[in-house]
């Protein structure tokens, strides 16, 4: 398996700006993490789905962001409109449900995000 | 409240010297521990995990130990190397809801 794709890599965009980030998990995994990491806050979970339904949202900051998975190969989080303090790495993670082995997340590379 | 607090910040040190983490946490059920490395510009990569009945487990020159009793964890390093350059995080999973408390993280630099 390639493990956690997440594209794009780099986003550079402007204040007001709508921003869409993707992730395929890996083949088999139940579950999706959306985390935020910056220098300041270090990661934190924004959104987690199960079988392609959200669980907890209450990480998400505001109304600007919104998160979707219609299916069990694909998530967008997208923020609309950006901000300049949306500016961090956003990494997407899946795993097994808890129960079945240790729970190990594995995550993509991450999307960097910057907003001007 | 459940937390997780990593010391030190940051840590440099010279190449093939050792080094010790440490993580306390404040988690209660707890169900397991684990550290990441998290090279930079890289996604964490789970290095180890200690559960309630673990004392010590090593992975090759990484070597984490837990007390749950003092609810305190550590990972020291053997022999450093230029690639153990990273951030390393340490997670304790709430047995309950498997909730993850995460630290925030050393960030290790082994200086040539």
């Amino acid at each position: 398996d390639a493990g956690v794709i997440q594209s794009p890599r780099h986003e550079v965009t402007e204040m007001g700006q709508e921003v869409t980030l993707r992730c395929k998990p890996i083949s088999g995994h139940d579950y999706l993490f959306w985390y935020r990491q910056t220098m300041m806050r270090g990661l934190e979970l924004l959104i987690y789905f199960n079988n392609n339904v959200p669980i907890d949202d209450s990480g998400m900051p505001e109304d600007r962001f919104s998160a979707k998975m219609p299916n069990a190969s694909f998530s967008t989080l997208k923020i609309q409109p950006s901000e300049p303090r949306d500016s961090a790495v956003y990494f997407c993670a899946s795993r097994n449900p808890p129960d079945r082995d240790t729970g190990e997340l594995f995550f993509g590379e991450g999307s960097r995000l910057t907003v001007l | 409240k459940n937390q997780v607090e990593q010391s030190p910040q940051s840590l440099i040190i010279l190449e093939g010297k050792n080094c010790t983490l440490q993580c306390n946490y404040t988690v209660s059920p707890f169900s397991n521990l684990r550290w990441y490395k998290q090279d930079t510009g890289r996604g964490p990569v789970s290095l180890t995990i200690m559960t309630f009945s673990e004392n010590t487990k090593s992975n090759g020159r990484y070597t984490a130990t837990l007390d749950a009793d003092t609810k305190q964890s550590s990972l020291h390093i053997t022999a450093s190397q230029l690639s153990d350059s990273a951030s390393y995080i340490c997670v304790v999973s709430v047995r309950s809801n498997y909730q993850l408390i995460w630290g925030a993280g050393t960030k290790l630099i082994i200086k040539p």
